[in-house]
């Protein structure tokens, strides 16, 4: 079966680093995506990893073991507005595998 | 680049009318576009894959004579809620995937959604 796990809900301070955790196991895999999506709106792309290892971007981060089915998101020196879900999915067969998503929140 | 807009953003309609939502790629052509269904505080359920030019691959227990997808060409799809009723108010979001966009073919990139409240 398929099956994408991350936390339902972390909290975090303005200005320190969070990692949100995603797990997954499928029948496919063609990489390991992030979104973000603020409440009310739709998603919005912001990694991919294919390989294993750390893809910086920014203040974004995000890290793919594919022989542990594990990735993170790494977020430094969060801001308030970082506040969202962040959605955790695999691509297999030209589609999206969707983890239910990890509420971020921030407190100043 | 890989813009994808969504018309009409919110539309609020009376019970047993049909609404139409398009779905537009703005700067690339589209290989497939999905139909994506959300609910507050809930995880997105994809509906439907659209190719273009062929019909549409509907997931388990959505009902394809209700909600009603045409995907005419590589930059436009729609998606058609007939006979509405207040149950299927909800968050509609399409997405689009690329052969030719740089990066992974797999990245789908959403339009802004619409929202439809049924009276």
């Amino acid at each position: 079966g398929q099956n994408i796990d991350q936390p339902t809900e972390m909290t975090a301070t303005e200005g320190a680093i969070v990692q949100i955790n995603c797990t997954y196991q499928t029948s496919g895999f063609n990489g390991l995506f992030w979104y973000q999506q603020h409440a009310g709106e739709a998603p919005t792309f912001l990694s991919y990893n294919v390989l294993d290892g750390l893809e910086e971007k920014g203040r974004f981060s995000s890290f793919l073991s594919r022989s542990k089915g594990y990735s993170y998101l790494l977020l430094k020196e969060l801001q308030m507005k970082d506040s969202a879900s962040y959605l955790c999915a695999v691509g297999s067969n030209y589609q999206l595998i969707w983890g239910a998503g990890t509420k971020l929140i921030i407190k100043p | 680049g890989a813009v994808v807009s969504q018309h009409p953003s919110r539309v609020i309609c009376k019970s047993g009318t049909s609404v139409k939502i398009e779905c537009r790629s703005l700067d690339f052509q589209a290989t497939t576009m999905f139909w994506y269904r959300q609910f507050p505080k809930q995880s997105l359920m994809l509906m439907a894959t659209s190719n273009e030019g062929s019909k549409a691959t509907y997931e388990q227990g959505v009902e394809k004579d209700k909600f009603l997808i045409n995907h005419a060409s590589l930059t436009l799809s729609t998606l058609t809620v007939t006979s509405a009723h207040p149950e299927d108010s909800s968050f509609y979001i399409c997405s689009a995937r690329s052969n030719t966009l740089a990066g992974s073919t797999d990245t789908q990139y959403f339009g802004p959604g619409t929202r439809l409240t049924v009276l």
